[in-house]
């Protein structure tokens, strides 16, 4: 019953360092994405990844990189880390049909120094 | 575009009170609303849904009627308890060629004993 895996849970790092973000569904969806929640500026969603092989930019897209690696899994990559890019980072999964939203990870905490 | 506008937080209330969160959308064609609740420290969970204008979307007493005329899918529930208290998004999806969903910015309730 693990649903959306998010990995890590938390991560300091330094400007100008990389990292990845790791995100597993085992529901069999399509469709994952990466969102990032900021206070009093909700959910904004960086990229998005509507079937394996295939993704695209959202709407915060600027410093970040993503791989679907497979169905399960799609990754978001910091290639440089700024101090805004401080946020709690969100994955997320749906199936292609029908409309049951979607499932969320519990998040990754990251703070850029 | 699609967009959604919720009511402005911080909303205090106290146990067995009445609430009520407004949502307001606009969008093109013909959106699923949902709501979604985040307790603290968690990812997002969908809470429940209307897919069609009408619709009722239920769940663990919350309440949403879906209103076309007025578009408007506000959130209600008869008697809080502490427990409720949570950050709570409203979001619509359409699925014309892509399935993402768009979020309000989120309203945080906090019920007192």
């Amino acid at each position: 019953n693990a649903g959306v895996t998010q990995t890590p849970k938390f991560q300091v790092l330094k400007t100008g360092q990389s990292m990845t973000l790791q995100c597993a569904q085992d529901m069999n969806h399509n469709s994952m994405y990466w969102y990032r929640q900021d206070p009093g500026m909700g959910l904004r969603l960086i990229y998005y990844s509507a079937s394996e092989g295939t993704t695209d930019k959202g709407e915060v897209p600027n410093g970040y990189n993503v791989s679907r690696l497979n169905k399960r899994e799609f990754s978001l990559r910091l290639e440089s880390a700024a101090p805004s890019q401080t946020s709690v980072y969100f994955c997320a999964s749906s199936a292609s049909q029908g409309w049951d939203g979607y499932t969320f990870g519990s998040g990754t905490r990251l703070t850029v120094v | 575009g699609n967009s959604v506008t919720q009511m402005e937080g911080p909303v205090t209330l106290s146990e067995e009170a009445f609430l009520t969160i407004n949502c307001t959308y606009t969008a093109t064609g013909y959106p699923s609303l949902f709501w979604y609740v985040q307790y603290p420290g968690e990812g997002l969970q969908l809470l429940l849904k209307a897919t069609k204008a009408d619709d009722k979307g239920s769940n663990k007493g919350f309440e949403a009627t879906y209103r076309k005329e007025t578009t408007s899918f506000h959130l209600e529930k008869g008697s809080v308890q502490v427990s409720d208290s949570a950050v709570y998004f409203c979001a619509l999806g359409t699925n014309f060629g892509n399935e993402k969903l768009t979020f309000g910015t989120g309203t945080r309730l906090t019920i007192i004993p």
